[in-house]
């Protein structure tokens, strides 16, 4: 098992341009997660799944847009990139039981820069 | 406030001492996880409980769902522990701990 991927590793954005993060996992896992870190500080979730067709907003979700058409991917959308949004990117997944998630297998991130 | 309080924020240990981080939170959870990030930035989940404790190899998790904290254990340190360890809870949402830098000295 590959476990989870993410492309790219890194990438630098201009202000203003679009991009898509992708994610993959291929564990079968019905949970999957976007967050960002920023330096010095904690995790924070973004959009989280919990099937395909069913997502929904974390803590910090303006300005990102997630769709989870398949099991398997869960790409991060950024339509117009801003400075702030300049931080390392990592994909999740767990499977869960009773409605309760799991651990969590974590992608290697995607680390972005927006100048 | 933080919903996760982590301390200490970081820690330096000779090789062999015995560790312990701390976590305390304030919300309601259904479960705690611990964990590892190393310094190349992939992270690892060590732990997920929701009582009691558990045990891998040389570290140890335990959670007091009443005083609402949790600790993490290495025994017999080394230097390959050196890592950023992450405390989270799930319960209405997830929430993190800024994390606890730990340097292992041989």
């Amino acid at each position: 098992n590959a476990g989870v991927t993410q492309t790219p590793k890194f990438r630098i954005l201009k202000i203003g341009q679009s991009m898509t993060l992708q994610c993959a996992q291929d564990m079968n896992h019905n949970y999957m997660y976007w967050y960002r870190q920023d330096p010095g500080m904690g995790l924070k979730l973004i959009y989280y799944s919990v099937g395909a067709g069913i997502t929904d907003k974390g803590e910090v979700p303006n300005g990102y847009n997630v769709s989870r058409s398949t099991t398997e991917d869960f790409p991060l959308r950024l339509e117009l990139a801003a400075p702030s949004q300049t931080s390392v990117y990592f994909c999740a997944s767990s499977y869960s039981t009773q409605g309760a998630p799991h651990e969590q297998y974590f992608g290697p991130g995607t680390r972005l820069t927006v100048t | 406030k933080n919903e996760v309080e982590q301390s200490p924020q970081n820690l330096t240990a000779q090789e062999g001492e015995f560790i312990t981080i701390n976590c305390s939170y304030s919300v309601g959870i259904s479960a705690l996880h611990w964990l590892q990030q190393h310094p190349g930035g992939g992270i690892v989940s060590l732990f997920m409980l929701s009582s009691g404790k558990k045990k891998h190899g040389r570290l140890i998790a335990t959670i007091n769902i009443q005083e609402k904290h949790s600790s993490l254990h290495i025994t017999a340190s080394h230097p390959r522990d050196s890592a950023v360890y992450i405390c989270a809870v799930t319960g209405n949402q997830f929430y993190f701990g800024t994390g606890t830098s730990l340097t292992v000295i041989p």
